[in-house]
């Protein structure tokens, strides 16, 4: 059974980067399928945010391209968020997920992981 | 990017027939999802496609809709579900979510 986690600071300082970890265990992934941030802000907005493919290649949401960089760890079936120049805007649980596009036909998020929580305050 | 409105909130009692309705602000075609989160924990794939069970999910969840109109249907209720709703599209670059419906069972 796949299981994702993430993992990073809690509180970040506005004007710094935001990094977090995802660490899957249960598939490879490298194996198939994309990797995927989403992030929920206070009052249930939520976000995609972009992914990486099992290849390495990546896809980010517009509205986030210049701050955001999606990378992996393969040796370690990790993958990572980095968040450039945060404000408090981007205060939220941050998810990281599995997407499919292949078995549901559709660009799905079929496992996510539990969430972190992260502030951005001085 | 497309915008999903979703209706804030509903209330019903176990064993009623409830719909939470989603619309996009444009065509999506049947390119639309629904999640179920429960309080402290992560969102759960329930229907893909518009239409399409999600394996492991209760037979009582259904959904309807494609173009820009889409329901999720739970008949009957459970207490269980107890839960935020969110619609999700992945027909338009970039995916988009609804802002979620909190449904309280009475």
């Amino acid at each position: 059974e796949i299981q994702l986690q993430e993992s990073g600071p809690g509180l970040v300082k506005p004007s710094q980067s935001l990094s977090l970890t995802c660490s899957v265990t249960g598939y490879t992934i490298t194996s198939g399928y994309d990797w995927s941030w989403i992030r929920k802000f206070p009052g249930n907005k939520m976000e995609w945010m972009g992914y990486i493919s099992y290849s390495g290649s990546t896809n980010y949401n517009p509205s986030l391209k210049s701050r955001i960089s999606i990378t992996r760890d393969t040796s370690k079936n990790q993958f990572f968020l980095q968040l450039n120049s945060v404000t408090t805007e981007d205060t939220a649980t941050y998810y990281c997920a599995r997407l499919d596009g292949y078995y549901h036909a559709f660009y799905v998020m079929d496992a996510w992981g539990q969430g972190a929580s992260v502030t951005v305050s001085s | 990017d497309t915008v999903l409105t979703q209706s804030p909130a509903l209330a019903v009692s176990p064993g009623e027939r409830v719909t939470i309705s989603c619309r996009a602000s444009e065509s999506v075609s049947t390119g639309m999802h629904w999640y179920q989160q429960k309080p402290g924990q992560q969102p759960k794939l329930l229907i893909y496609g518009a239409s399409n069970l999600e394996s492991g999910v209760p037979a009582r969840f259904s959904g309807s809709g494609s173009g820009t109109d889409f329901t999720l249907t739970i008949d009957p209720v459970e207490a269980d579900d107890t839960a935020t709703y969110f619609c999700q599209q992945s027909w338009n670059d970039p995916f988009t979510f609804g802002s979620g419906t909190k449904l309280e069972i009475k």
